[in-house]
């Protein structure tokens, strides 16, 4: 374990199904992030949280709305999701936003939407 | 601004035989420099870390890398390859620059396959 704990690790939904992914450290860092990874495409930068308020939003589809109520938790809402939408959704921290040592990554959760 | 080239999307060595897996960086500012390693469906996992301390920097599992500043460079290498290493290998850089997250820059991965 990285200390960066993601549930559910797998997840199978509907188009028209609502569920939440949910990211929790106890490593003292102060941001935190969601990264969308597709098979041969890039990390895709989603969301940012700094001391619990978003930071950065990367054009990211209303259908995924985060939500940070503590610096430890950090949850990501999803509603009437796309095909497209399946991929590994990784969570990551930083002691700080400048992420100078770099980020703890959970093992993400795999999302499968049909 | 800063960019990452990983120079090889796939790798292929024999087991036992050396690795390396190659990265290359431009940054306006004195970056970290990062290596993480991906197993299938798991999460990223920080191999090693450059933060202007020592240019040679040794990681877990055997893996090292040398931060070659006039050759822009940041390869990982490991003497002898196991069945173990087979993954997906993301050179990462941070520049600081107050910019938040958008400091931290992925490569798009090099694919290492070891064969028996």
């Amino acid at each position: 374990e990285t200390g960066v704990t993601q549930t559910p690790r797998h997840l199978v939904m509907g188009m028209t199904n609502k569920k939440s992914l949910k990211c929790e450290q106890h490593l003292g860092h102060n941001a935190m992030y969601w990264y969308k990874q597709s098979a041969k495409k890039p990390l895709e930068l989603m969301f940012v949280y700094n001391f619990k308020e978003q930071t950065e939003n990367n054009s990211v589809p209303s259908r995924f709305s985060p939500e940070c109520p503590n610096s430890s938790h950090l949850f990501l809402h999803l509603h009437t999701l796309q095909p497209e939408d399946s991929a590994l959704y990784l969570c990551a921290s930083s002691q700080d936003i400048d992420a100078w040592y770099g980020y703890t990554f959970g093992s993400g959760t795999r999302l499968t939407v049909v | 601004a800063q960019s990452v080239t990983q120079l090889d999307s796939h790798v292929s060595v024999s087991e036992g035989t050396p690795v390396l897996l190659r990265c290359n960086y431009s940054s306006s500012y004195s970056p970290s420099l990062f290596w993480y390693v991906q197993h299938p469906n798991k999460g990223l996992q920080l191999l090693l870390k450059y933060t202007s301390a020592a240019t040679l920097v040794k990681g877990i599992n055997g893996f090292e890398a040398e931060f070659k500043k006039s050759e822009t460079s940041f390869h990982l290498t490991k003497p002898s390859a196991h069945m173990s290493d087979a993954a997906e290998y993301f050179c990462v850089v941070s520049e600081y620059s107050g910019g938040g997250a958008d400091g931290l820059t992925f490569g798009k991965g090099t694919h290492l396959i070891i064969q028996p």
